[in-house]
């Protein structure tokens, strides 16, 4: 059974502060990573996508990914109000394209103006 | 360029109806998922599709739900007969499944109840 586990929050973060966001999975053939950003009745909407070990940099976003440890990890930097939302983890575990998404929970961010 | 499209966007009907969710993917992506969506359980995958072939439907919750893609631009997810736990947003998302992992885009979702 594949899991991908976040804790729920809410996480509490002043505007202009860095929220981190952690996410584990139990899968170690697990070969992509992304994050996921949903607002209050909208659909997932993909920010971040990360494969190899290290960290990817997008704008005020960077994913940091640590298969070793089955850890991956979402940095916001200068955190606005409008990046208020759940954040879902997703991990794919073959590197085709073609496999489903095993999804967190998600953890639901507030950034406190 | 058009996203990926669902209808209906909302769907109430009683229990024991039939209900039938449409999707189309976006034009090019030859990979297709059913997602289900709720506050217990989070998204959970249904189904997929890989060149309209269903490659993986273990997580269908039982025989009253099934799914079809007869062509690249179109699927279904059809409900028979509904009952009242079936109450969620399904999501419909798709990506160009070729070699490497390769983004998945969600559509609006439905948001269904059922009575």
């Amino acid at each position: 059974q594949k899991e991908v586990e976040q804790n729920s929050g809410p996480l509490s973060v002043p505007e202009g502060a860095i929220a981190s966001l952690n996410c584990t999975y139990s899968d170690r053939g697990s070969q992509s990573f992304f994050w996921y950003r949903q607002y209050s009745g909208k659909s997932p909407e993909l920010i971040m996508f990360i494969y190899s070990n290290g960290d990817k940099e997008d704008g005020r976003f960077t994913a940091q990914l640590n298969k070793a440890s089955q850890y991956v990890s979402l940095l916001i930097r200068d955190s606005q109000p409008s990046d208020s939302a759940t954040y879902l983890c997703a991990v794919m575990s073959s590197g085709g394209g073609a496999d489903g998404l095993t999804f967190g929970k998600g953890t639901h961010l507030i950034i406190q103006p | 360029d058009a996203g990926v499209i669902q209808s209906p966007r909302h769907e109430v009907t009683e229990m024991g109806q039939e209900v039938t969710l449409r999707c189309k993917p976006i034009s090019g992506h030859n990979s297709l998922f059913w997602y289900r969506q709720t506050m217990m359980r989070g998204l959970e995958l249904l189904i997929y599709f890989n060149n309209n072939v269903p490659i993986d439907d273990s997580g269908m919750p039982e025989d009253r739900f099934s799914a079809k893609m007869p062509n690249a631009s179109f699927s279904t997810l059809k409900i028979q007969p509904s009952e009242p736990r079936d109450s969620a947003v399904y999501f419909c998302a798709s990506s160009f499944g070729g070699a490497g992992a390769q983004p998945q885009h969600f559509g609006d979702g439905t948001r269904l109840s059922i009575l």
